[in-house]
């Protein structure tokens, strides 16, 4: 069966600092992979999907970017976090754009 | 555009009672799917079902049942006998054409004993 990860599950950063979030998915070959954000007051927000290794696209132009370097791994950077960084960040797989399945997300703090 | 309105943003329930969590959506394309997922208090997104546009029949899984009417371009969700556990935010999502799941804003739903 197909299990996805996120690490860490909680994070606290100061402004001005760099982000690193990481996302496997097991148990599946070539999946669609997705980042959502949701900030306080639960609206999901998609900012980033691949289709394959080294494929991204950017929905929300902002302070974050994400990278592909594997057919199982997504992940989330930033190069300087600001405050409104802050907020519940979900990995989703799919099998080409069916359903998707998200996984347990990282709360990330900015202060 | 598409776009998915939960109306409710909070209801709350004593243990046992049914419970609809109402979902209304709009879409210009012929061919969509629509989803809901379930957000209990650890955070993660729990996918409950999927159903496609061509399918207007109504589900049954267990306690949970869904109603798809494209008439009123609705997409609600009951909940029989309703338990603590059910307790957690509920969504209601669409995919269109493009594939892209657009989310309503969710329904937090109290379950007390």
């Amino acid at each position: 069966s197909q299990t996805i990860h996120q690490w860490p599950a909680t994070l606290v950063q100061p402004v001005g600092s760099p982000l690193s979030l990481e996302c496997t998915v097991e148990g599946t070959s070539n999946p669609n992979l997705y980042w959502y954000r949701q900030a306080a007051g639960r609206g999901l927000q998609l900012l980033f999907y691949s289709v394959g290794i080294g494929q991204i696209s950017s929905e929300v132009p902002q302070n974050l970017s994400a990278s592909r370097p594997q057919d199982r791994q997504f992940i989330l950077s930033s190069k300087k976090l600001l405050l409104s960084d802050s907020g519940f960040y979900l990995c989703a797989w799919s099998v080409q754009f069916d359903t998707q399945y998200f996984g347990p997300g990282t709360r990330l703090t900015v202060l | 555009a598409q776009k998915v309105t939960q109306a409710q943003t909070e209801i709350s329930v004593v243990e046992k009672e049914d419970v609809t969590l109402d979902c209304v959506y709009e879409t210009r394309d012929t061919t969509y799917y629509l989803f809901w997922y379930k957000q209990p208090p650890s955070g993660e997104l729990v996918f409950l079902i999927r159903r496609n546009s061509f399918d207007e029949q109504n589900e049954i899984s267990g306690r949970y049942s869904w109603n798809f009417q494209k008439s009123t371009s609705s997409f609600n969700f009951t909940i029989t006998a309703s338990q603590v556990v059910d307790s957690a935010v509920y969504f209601c999502a669409l995919a269109g054409a493009n594939s892209k799941l657009t989310f309503g804003k969710g329904i937090t739903l109290s379950v007390r004993p």
